[in-house]
């Protein structure tokens, strides 16, 4: 079956623009992640969705970053007004539930890049 | 410091071999523990979940886990030069908010040589 989908792959905005990243999930599956990765590092999370319900927002840098998954199947990373320190690789994750023994399957990632 | 922490390496060594990499976590209530393989600029991909202490195997990889030592690691036997990647050690904290989040180390790289 498809797994995780991210789009696009690469963005390059100047800094200052607003960007939007989408991720599709595995189909059925509850739980979405955003992690964010910066290059050498591993990957720090960002925000939690079950279902329609963003439960944990506690990673998010800046109220300069939002995140939304209105129906509970696509999610939507946005950044406004973005900096240089917001150039990284972001990943979605989706997992069946958020139990401790779940997987969660990432997407390929979304590489920006802010000039 | 980091909840999780990993020895960034690189680590080389050669093929045949048996690569041993390690993780030590903080002191929280840590449920379960997991080991991804990162190729380069690709995503994670899991390779072993553990949940309790002991050993796991599964093919050429054995995770240990020490609880008590607040220690994981992962042993690849007859490393392959397709073993070299980025490993990530990552850990699920149980209770409160924490909803299956992913706390990772910073990885270790890993280099097979021929």
């Amino acid at each position: 079956g498809a797994g995780v989908s991210q789009s696009p792959r690469y963005k390059v905005a100047k800094r200052g623009q607003d960007v939007a990243l989408r991720c599709d999930p595995i189909s059925g599956h509850v739980s979405l992640f955003w992690y964010q990765q910066a290059l050498g590092q591993g990957p720090e999370f960002l925000t939690y969705f079950q279902n329609e319900a963003q439960l944990d927002k506690s990673g998010l840098p800046s109220d300069r970053f939002f995140a939304e998954r209105p129906e509970g199947s696509v999610s939507t990373l946005k950044i406004q007004r973005t900096q240089q320190e917001d150039s990284a690789v972001y990943l979605c994750a989706s997992s069946l539930r958020d139990s401790q023994t779940d997987t969660q399957y990432f997407g390929p990632g979304t590489r920006l890049t802010v000039l | 410091q980091k909840e999780v922490e990993q020895n960034s390496g690189p680590l080389s060594v050669p093929e045949g071999a048996i690569a041993s990499l390690n993780c030590t976590y903080s002191d929280r209530v840590s449920q379960s523990f997991f080991w991804y393989r990162q190729y380069s600029g690709k995503s994670p991909e899991l390779i072993m979940s553990i949940y309790s202490n002991g050993d796991k195997e599964d093919g050429r990889f054995t995770a240990q886990l020490n609880k008590a030592s607040q220690y994981v690691s992962l042993l690849i036997r007859d490393s392959q030069p397709s073993d070299s990647a980025t490993y990530l050690c990552a850990v699920k904290y149980a209770g409160g908010t924490s909803y299956g989040k992913l706390t990772f180390g910073q990885g270790t790289i890993l280099t097979v040589h021929p």
